[in-house]
Formats: structure tokens, sequence, C-alpha cells
């Protein structure tokens, strides 16, 4: 069975202090990850899509990369508006559907 | 820009009611999908459709069904809702049949509430 685990559950950071994310996956045969944001009261927004081992992707003051168990957000000096919660899923080559983690919320202080 | 609306912020509804939640997509899209999504178990697929009058059970359908009569419209039915169909409820629609190739684009959200 395809799981996501997302950790932490929620991280506090102060404005400028750079951390990660962590998303670790088990899936027969990767197909792609994705990460969404999601703010208080709203649906999860689009992010980034990952599809092979090494790819990086880069939106602002955020980064993803991808290894073969697990994906990285980077979040450098970060803003209180990158305050949100942050959802990785996957997808197999042999599923329908999107295999989502829990999320980590993401707090920055000013 | 995609836009994806539901038609209700909030719900409260009573055991037994039947209930419908109604979302339309803009961007003619002939993928739509039905999610909860509670703390700590995540985003949960229960029904998606890829055509018009077509559906597929997601990982949770029990309790629920869904209709598309038209290619902007995806209705969920709570047939006869109980207190654990409490929950958050996200309706999104995309290019893609899975989701996958192409990204995900989300509604709001409905919180229902069933007392």
């Amino acid at each position: 069975e395809d799981q996501v685990t997302q950790s932490p559950e929620a991280l506090r950071l102060q404005e400028g202090e750079s951390s990660s994310l962590n998303c670790s996956y088990t899936v027969s045969g990767l197909r792609g990850l994705f990460w969404y944001r999601q703010d208080p009261g709203k649906g999860p927004e689009f992010l980034f899509t990952l599809y092979s081992a090494g790819e990086e992707k880069e939106k602002e003051r955020l980064k993803a990369t991808l290894t073969k168990k697990e994906s990285f957000l980077h979040i450098t000096a970060p803003k209180p508006e990158d305050s949100a919660t942050y959802l990785c899923a996957v997808q197999a080559f042999r599923a329908q559907k999107l295999v989502f983690g829990q999320g980590t919320r993401l707090t920055i202080n000013p | 820009d995609v836009k994806v609306t539901q038609s209700s912020r909030y719900l409260v509804k009573r055991t037994g009611e039947k209930v419908f939640l109604e979302c339309v997509q803009d961007m003619d899209h002939e993928n739509m999908f039905w999610y909860r999504q509670d703390p700590g178990l995540g985003l949960r697929l229960i029904y998606f459709s890829y055509d018009v009058k077509m559906k597929e059970k997601g990982d949770i359908p029990e309790g629920y069904s869904v209709s598309r009569e038209k290619k902007e419209r995806f209705s969920l039915i709570l047939e006869s809702a109980s207190t654990n169909q409490t929950s958050m409820y996200l309706c999104a629609s995309s290019l893609s049949p899975t989701g996958g190739n192409s990204p995900l684009h989300f509604g709001n959200g409905t919180r229902l509430t069933v007392t």
C-alpha cells in the first residue's frame, strides 16, 4: 500500500530562520510527487511536481527536492506570509489517484 | 485561472438528513474529484469522475454518492447524514484523470457539521 508521512506535524520559525519540511513515501514505482500549500479556510494550492530522484524545483523562497525515499521542502529566509499547511502527495504508476500526507503546519513569527 | 466554486462554506445538518454538496468549475476540465479532510488523516478521496455521467469510487465511498449531469458540475450526496461525516469537504478539478500529470485545482471547501 502506498504511504506518505510528513514531518514534523507543526513547525514554528522566526522570520528569516531557514528550515526544511520532510515527506517520506513508500510507493511501488513513483510516477510523481506533489507539493501543495493550504491557507486556513482555503483549498490546497499547487506548488510543485517532482518526477525523478535528484530533481529540484524552486519558487521564490521554496525549493523542493526528491530522493528515492523522501522529498524535502526547503524554506529559505521565510516571511510571515509563508505560514500555511504544506501537503505532500504521491502517485504510483499503476495508481488512479494521489495519496496525500497529513501535512505540516508551518508558522512564521515576525 | 481555474476557478472551482463550492456552493456553501458552512453547513449544519441533522442526523439522517439527505445532504447535497455542489461544486462547479469553469475551466472545462473533464476530471473532477471529491475529497474529505480530517485532522491527522489528510485528504482522502471519496469519488471522482472523468466524464459526464461517469463516476469511480475512491478510498472511502461508503455513505456517499455523486452526480455528474453536466461537465462543469459535480455533486456529492450524503444519503443519510451521520455524525462521523462531520468534516471538511473539498472539490477539485484537473486536466488529468488522476490528478497527477496536471495539478488538482481545489475549491475552498465546505465545512459540514452533522448534529
